[in-house]
């Protein structure tokens, strides 16, 4: 399939690995986030999401981490393996406001 | 799978023509939202609608224009193109008016078009 974006900041692990991926974004009235998946082909998959008012959330092989202090927030994933290559984005939404603004992008490629 | 569906998959038409795009919703969900993929712009908002009402507008062209049919399926009409038209387009949609906790976007696997 063809690549979303050409020029993407792109993170090399191997399979196994921890990875951890980061995103900082600009709108401090922003109180509500999300981390999607996108893989070649297909459209952003729902991953994690996470409000204002909690600074960590935990999934299945996934953590946000959220600092709203320096407007960062960040997704680990635990025992990264080849199926997690793929593009991941990072989103969000303020309050009053009905859709969601999109980082872009960073590309995760794990190698066996 | 997410629940969303959109056709065509893929669209080749030529510059000054017309096309439809179509989605549906996933089952319950009132809002769909429309994006644009394209490779230097990452996805950008195009507009929204909820319960068959225009909710959200954002970097849509005049040439472009949208609606929500009372079964809540819509249609991205696009007309006029041009080459810079083509990208990936998506349609998203949630179960509320607004992108909040438990009822974040669900997106479909868009539909790609190509302008000659």
């Amino acid at each position: 399939g063809e690549s979303v974006g050409l020029h993407l900041p792109t993170l090399s692990v191997q399979e196994g690995d921890n990875s951890i991926i980061n995103c900082a974004y600009s709108n401090s009235a922003s109180d509500y986030f999300i981390w999607y998946k996108q893989e070649s082909g297909k459209g952003p998959q729902f991953i994690i999401d996470i409000r204002s008012n909690m600074d960590k959330r935990q999934g299945q092989r996934v953590t946000v981490l959220l600092n709203k202090t320096v407007k960062h927030l960040s997704l680990q994933i635990a025992a990264t393996q080849p199926g997690d290559s793929a593009v991941y984005f990072c989103a969000e939404n303020s309050s009053g406001y009905s859709t969601l603004t999109f980082g872009k992008g960073t590309m995760l490629l794990v190698s066996p | 799978d997410s629940g969303v569906t959109q056709t065509p998959k893929h669209l080749i038409t030529a510059t000054g023509q017309r096309v439809t795009l179509r989605c549906s919703p996933r089952s319950g969900d009132l809002s769909v939202y429309w994006y644009q993929q394209s490779l230097d712009q990452g996805l950008q908002f195009l507009i929204q609608y909820y319960n068959g009402e225009e909710r959200a507008k954002g970097n849509i062209l005049e040439r472009f224009s949208a609606q929500q049919f009372p079964d809540l399926h819509s249609e991205l009409n696009l007309s006029s193109l041009e080459l810079g038209d083509s990208a990936l387009y998506f349609c998203a949609s949630s179960g509320s008016g607004q992108a909040r906790r438990n009822s974040p976007l669900h997106f479909g696997n868009g539909t790609r078009l190509t302008v000659t």
